[in-house]
């Protein structure tokens, strides 16, 4: 069964850019039935929605972070990525990976979170 | 963008008592070409990632116990326990699954009464 596992460093300088990978084990990245996604709990908050990628390289974003995010993919080594530019303390989070379904698109499999820390 | 609220903010219930979530969005999650409301519900119990409960509004994920149901239509939606259980002890958030972003409503802490 897919599996994805974060990963990434723990702790980022402010007005750095946070870099995370999610590796994707049991299935292929490049299925082309799937959107990969990346979510973030802020502590003591609520779940957000970041952004997405397809296989194609389409991508779509949240609204208050289009202007510093980016995701990528990486189908040679089966992984997708989150660039976050410009990084507050409001940017410390869990950050999370997830498949989505390409046309019904709710979340099904989802990696087990990795911490990060905006502080210098 | 779809702004998804829910309600109440937490909620108490006795073990074996029935525990009822709401959630409401902004804009009709209905697509008509196929009768499906794209609306998701997950649970997120304390150094958990989320899990997927429900999907299409009704829909139960695999594995997960009868006791969990969804309903609602439109812009409003309901998550029912019919009987709580020591595990179900959660946060429990709504997302619209229909339009980019993919909003969250801001989730609703479960607790035992």
């Amino acid at each position: 069964q897919v599996q994805l596992q974060e990963s990434g460093p723990g702790l980022v300088q402010p007005s750095q850019t946070l870099s995370l990978t999610c590796t994707v084990s049991g299935g292929t990245i490049n299925s082309g039935n799937y959107y990969w996604s990346w979510i973030r709990r802020p502590a003591g908050k609520g779940l957000e929605w970041i952004g997405r990628i397809y296989v194609t390289g389409s991508t779509d974003y949240s609204t208050s972070l289009k202007s510093r995010v980016t995701i990528s993919l990486d189908t040679s080594k089966n992984t997708f990525s989150l660039n976050l530019s410009s990084v507050t303390a409001a940017d410390t989070a869990v950050y999370y990976c997830a498949r989505g379904g390409r046309y019904d698109s709710y979340m099904d499999v989802w990696g087990k979170g990795t911490t990060v820390t905006v502080s210098s | 963008d779809i702004v998804m609220t829910q309600s109440p903010d937490s909620l108490a219930v006795s073990l074996g008592e029935r525990a009822t979530i709401n959630c409401k969005s902004s804009q009709s999650l209905l697509y008509r070409s196929n009768n499906k409301n794209y609306l998701a519900w997950y649970q997120q119990k304390p150094g958990q990632p989320p899990k997927l409960l429900i999907y299409w509004a009704s829909t139960r994920e695999s594995g997960v116990p009868d006791r969990f149901s969804g309903s609602g239509s439109g812009t409003d939606f309901t998550l029912t326990i019919s009987s709580l259980q020591a595990e179900d002890v959660a946060v429990y958030y709504c997302q619209q699954h229909y339009f980019t972003p993919h909003s969250f409503g801001p989730g609703t802490s479960l607790e035992i009464k």
